[in-house]
């Protein structure tokens, strides 16, 4: 079965500082994978996504994300935070049911605080 | 253009009694789904619809749960009988066609359940 499991519920980090959201995916076969973010009261946003094409995945605001199969991880890193960048992140796994459409998986959630 | 928009933004109702959730996606879009999100939590997948019709349903919690979508555009999420249980953030997400990886989510409707 399709999962996604973030290591980490809350990180915290300086501003300017990198960062590291962790998270590890369980799949029969080669996922697409996607992180979203959530800000304070507004929708969920796409950062970026892997299907299959180049590992390393670059998405908006600086963002980016390393598929690694041996690994079964999908971290989102960052060079430098912003206070900007603090909000909810979720790692999403797609399952594709017969049928052809996409179901997806959500981790729990990695809230990211961004201190000056 | 016009994102997934969903309505009413907040919610707040008496145990027991039921409630409509609206969904507007982006036209054009064949494919939409609901999620739910507890407080805390990430999404748990409820529906999928594909045009009209609901080809899996799998998610939804109890059969207090039903959806349906008209005319390949607005659906509506309904809980009859309310429960505590049912407090979450519920959204909606459309995609171009079902085969689309990329899903566009509505900003949700907070749902009280007193």
């Amino acid at each position: 079965a399709q999962s996604v499991t973030q290591l980490d519920s809350h990180v915290s980090v300086s501003e300017g500082t990198p960062v590291l959201l962790r998270c590890n995916y369980s799949s029969s076969y080669s996922p697409s994978l996607f992180w979203y973010v959530q800000h304070p009261n507004k929708g969920l946003q796409l950062l970026l996504k892997y299907t299959s094409a180049a590992t390393l995945v670059k998405g908006i605001n600086g963002f980016e994300a390393e598929f690694k199969k041996s690994e079964t991880s999908f971290h989102l890193t960052k060079p430098s935070a912003h206070m900007s960048d603090a909000a909810e992140y979720f790692c999403v796994v797609s399952l594709s049911p017969s049928g052809g459409y996409n179901k997806l998986i959500f981790g729990a959630g990695t809230r990211l605080a961004v201190h000056p | 253009g016009a994102g997934v928009s969903q309505s009413p933004s907040n919610k707040v109702t008496e145990k027991g009694k039921d409630v409509e959730l609206r969904c507007d996606p982006i036209s054009g879009h064949t494919a939409l789904y609901w999620y739910r999100q507890r407080l805390g939590q990430g999404l748990e997948f409820l529906i999928y619809f594909q045009g009209n019709s609901a080809p899996d349903k799998s998610g939804l919690p109890s059969d207090r749960f039903s959806a349906e979508r008209t005319g390949e555009s607005v659906s509506t999420l309904t809980i009859q009988r309310t429960q505590q249980e049912d407090s979450a953030v519920y959204l909606c997400a459309s995609a171009a066609t079902s085969g689309t990886v990329e899903q566009y989510f509505g900003p949700g409707t907070r749902l009280t359940v007193t």
